[in-house]
Formats: structure tokens, sequence, C-alpha cells
């Protein structure tokens, strides 16, 4: 059981490139997360999707657009990447709602850097 | 806005001490807390408290919850350097129909043989 894969593992960037992270859940969840973890800053929600065809903007939504492609796939895609979005990017999914005893479990992050 | 604040942020301790870490947070009648431990990669989950004032146990570890006092307590007993980690906490505000945790800067636990 895989549970979160996120792709890819590492990259590196031009300022101005796009890209696209990819995250695919097989728990059958409903609800998936994009977070960012900075030095100093924890985890920081950026966008959210509830259930399939839903998503919602977390706290750090700013230059970032997200897909629910279908109930496994939660992608997140950098427009126009800045330096400021030099990160490690974290997926989580989770049951949904009517599982509130069920925590977030997380893939193993993707590491990018923009320079 | 709600906030969430771990102490201490870091800590040196050697094999066989125990440790207590804390997190207090500014969320008012929020619905759960979890506790989470991070070494090099995903942060992978320890506990869920939904009560105040039961302890969760999980081998050496121990947490508890004071609703009232708004802070949550994580214990770890005879420490090993397994236990290095950073650990998080992560209160659940009480957004209706969506599960939003708020997850405070953690304490990065560093455990010397």
């Amino acid at each position: 059981n895989a549970g979160v894969t996120q792709t890819p593992k590492f990259q590196v960037l031009k300022t101005g490139q796009s890209m696209t992270l990819q995250c695919a859940q097989d728990m059958n969840h409903n609800s998936m997360y994009w977070y960012r973890q900075d030095p100093g800053m924890g985890l920081r929600l950026i966008y959210y999707s509830a259930s399939e065809g839903t998503t919602d903007k977390g706290e750090v939504p700013n230059g970032y657009n997200v897909s629910r492609l279908n109930k496994r796939e939660f992608s997140l895609r950098l427009e126009s990447a800045a330096p400021s979005q030099t990160s490690v990017y974290f997926c989580a999914s989770r049951p949904g709602q009517g599982h509130s005893n069920q925590p977030q479990h997380f893939g193993d992050g993707t590491r990018l850097s923009i320079l | 806005e709600d906030k969430v604040v771990q102490s201490p942020l870091s800590l040196v301790v050697h094999e066989g001490d125990t440790v207590t870490l804390n997190c207090s947070y500014e969320v008012t009648n929020f619905r759960s807390l979890l506790w989470y431990k991070q070494e090099k990669k995903a942060p992978t989950f320890l506990f869920m408290l939904t009560s105040s004032g039961i302890e969760k146990k999980s081998g050496r570890l121990s947490s508890i919850l004071d609703k009232k006092e708004l802070f949550s307590i994580l214990n770890i007993t005879a420490t090993q350097t397994g236990d290095s980690a950073v650990y998080l906490c992560a209160p659940l505000p009480p957004t209706s129909g969506t599960y939003k945790y708020i997850f405070g800067t953690g304490t990065r636990l560093k455990v010397l043989a």
C-alpha cells in the first residue's frame, strides 16, 4: 500500500519557469491538501480539496493553482516560479467529512529550489 | 487569527532522559489536536486528542490535552536516538465541513547517545 505518492522528489527551476507537482493517494480518501514547509515556519496550507470536484484556498495560495483531477490525484501548479517559492512541498490526504477521528497522511515531499 | 506556539523550539538531551514538549494554541472550540513526528521526510501520525484530561499512550510516548487552558503536552520517557525528530502539533479549528489543521512550527529534538 503506497499511501500518498508525490512526484518529483527534487526539482530545480529558474525564475519564471512553470511546473506541476503531482500527488496521488490510493487510500480512497476524499480530502487532499497541499502544504509548504519553510525553516522556522512550520507547515502552511496552500490549497485543499475537501472532495472530488472542489478546491479552496488555504493560508498561502498566491502564486499557485491546483487541480483535483479525480478522487486519487491532486496537482499543484506554479505558473511563474519565484525564488520565494523555494520550499519543501507536502501533499496530504484524509478520509474526509464524517471521519473526524482520522488524521492526515502525508507524502514524502518535493524539495523545490528556484534560482 | 489562529495561532499555535510550540516550545521549546529545540532541545538536546541524552539517551534515557525524559522530555516534555509543549503546544499552546489560540483556537477556541477546536475539535481535535494531532501530534506528528517528522524525521527526514513525511510527518508521521502519533496521537489524536479530542477530550480534555484523557491521556493517550503509545509505548514511551504519551500526550494529554487541556481544552480549558488551550495547551497540550507530549512526553517521551527513556529517550532513544531514534526519537530525534521534529515534533509537530496541529489543532483543528471549528470551520464546519472542512478539516484544515493549523500546524505549529515544531520542536526539534536531538537525542545524543
